[in-house]
């Protein structure tokens, strides 16, 4: 199975600040990586697929980057409702798998 | 919209069955698409299960292949998770969801599992 390390485990930044979300895959993956947004009490939300292509109706401060086998989320200028957990997930091979997640805090 | 829900009991007690139906409202799960379980266990940790492709293929998570069964009733529009042999380390949020290309792109709300005595 792929193992995805997702680093570090929480994130704290002030409103307005770029954050940036970092996974790494265990093998090369080329770009089949996916990235979720997790609210407390709320099911994942697909953010970004395949690296760095947008998803309809999330906001334009979410992008994503890389190839192979380093990964990053980044969000352009964090607000209130974006502290969350956030989840990588890999579609190279099966079984599919995901990253442990970061949870963002907002200071 | 494609929404999907989750329903099943809450407690299932050991060595038991988990029964779990998703229903999927807004398109036909015969009609494209994989559809998926996944589970979040306390702690966080997210594991694939399994599909049911609309083709009516299945493929599982070979950490689960002996215990797991993946149908559907495609009147009902619905899909279901059957796990065998349950433990208390089965215990978590199960969720149904769509595949689209490798991605997941829309969710149930989820639904708890306890898996107690």
């Amino acid at each position: 199975d792929i193992l995805l390390t997702q680093s570090p485990a929480i994130l704290s930044v002030s409103p307005g600040e770029r954050v940036s979300f970092s996974c790494r895959a265990s093998q090369s993956i080329g770009t089949s990586i996916h990235w979720y947004q997790q609210r407390t009490n709320g099911s994942p939300r697909l953010l970004i697929k395949y690296a760095s292509e947008s998803i309809s109706g999330i906001p334009s401060r979410f992008s994503g980057s890389g190839s192979g086998t380093d990964f990053t989320l980044s969000i352009n200028s964090v607000e209130s409702e974006d502290i969350a957990d956030y989840y990588c997930q890999q579609s190279n091979s099966w079984p599919r798998t995901f990253g442990g997640g970061t949870k963002l805090e907002i200071k | 919209d494609v929404q999907l829900q989750e329903s099943g009991p809450d407690l299932v007690k050991p060595s038991q069955s988990l029964s779990l139906t998703c229903t999927v409202t807004g398109y036909s799960i015969t009609s494209g698409y994989s559809w998926h379980w996944i589970r979040q266990f306390p702690g966080n940790k997210l594991e694939w299960m399994g599909y049911i492709h609309y083709s009516g293929s299945t493929n599982y998570n070979p950490s689960l292949k002996s215990r797991i069964s993946i149908t559907r009733d495609t009147s009902k529009n619905q899909f279901f998770l059957q796990l065998n042999s349950v433990t208390t380390e089965d215990t978590a949020t199960y969720y149904c969801a769509s595949g689209n290309y490798g991605y997941f792109d829309v969710w149930g709300a989820g639904t708890t599992v306890t898996v107690s005595s």
